[in-house]
């Protein structure tokens, strides 16, 4: 069935260094991809999508990169500070409204002072 | 705008037990999607409602189950309560379409303890 693997599961760096996190998808009919950040204690919140027809997207200090062929794509944080600290979910799906929604197991992110 | 509201907060029960969660989504929002979040699993779709019809499931047993009303307001269902069923479970919605077509907004969680 369908899968989404997601790499590391866990991550400390430095304050003011980059956080890279990775994701593999099985599905080929994938082409929207999602990334969430929630916070202890709180909610999921979608901080950056990307869709098939876009190989990279940039909003402030986080990217994300997508490699249709190889069904891989990635969350790039650079200059991380210690509110970057949560835990990251990819996810992958359809672009048909009825397209299920399958979510990576997650990466805690823990930025060092 | 009032985000996505979720109740109980908080829940015990034993095994054998069921339950009913309630969800009531954005104002406008139609599509109202339930998660289950455990540490190991991460997050899993559980099942999506739009126009008080459910459009998509994901791999959860008969034991769970949801419907929505005409107020896009979703409740969903856990029936003959087994331990592996404690969990966070979260809603989310959006104004359409699927994930893809709007961006989801989550509540903040039930937390569900079977003893």
């Amino acid at each position: 069935g369908e899968n989404v693997e997601q790499h590391p599961s866990t991550l400390s760096v430095q304050e003011g260094d980059s956080a890279v996190i990775k994701c593999t998808y099985s599905d080929s009919a994938s082409n929207y991809f999602p990334w969430y950040k929630q916070e202890l204690g709180k909610r999921p919140q979608l901080i950056i999508d990307i869709r098939s027809n876009v190989g990279e997207k940039k909003d402030q200090r986080i990217a994300v990169t997508l490699n249709k062929t190889a069904k891989h794509f990635s969350l790039h944080i650079t200059e991380t500070q210690p509110e970057d600290s949560a835990v990251y979910f990819c996810a992958a799906t359809g672009y048909s409204s009825a397209s299920k929604i399958i979510f990576g197991s997650g990466t805690r992110l823990s930025i060092r002072p | 705008k009032a985000g996505v509201t979720q109740t109980p907060r908080y829940l015990i029960k034993t095994r054998g037990q069921q339950v009913t969660l309630s969800c009531s989504p954005i104002s406008g929002h139609r599509s109202v999607s339930w998660y289950q979040q455990t540490p190991g699993q991460g997050l899993q779709f559980l099942f999506e409602y739009f126009s008080e019809t459910q459009r998509n499931k994901g791999n959860f047993p008969g034991r769970f189950s949801g419907r929505q009303f005409s107020n896009s307001r979703s409740e969903m269902n856990v029936s003959t309560l087994e331990l592996g069923d404690s969990a966070l479970y979260l809603c989310a919605s959006s104004l359409s379409g699927g994930p893809s077509y709007n961006e989801q907004f989550f509540g903040p969680g039930t937390r569900l303890t079977v003893l």
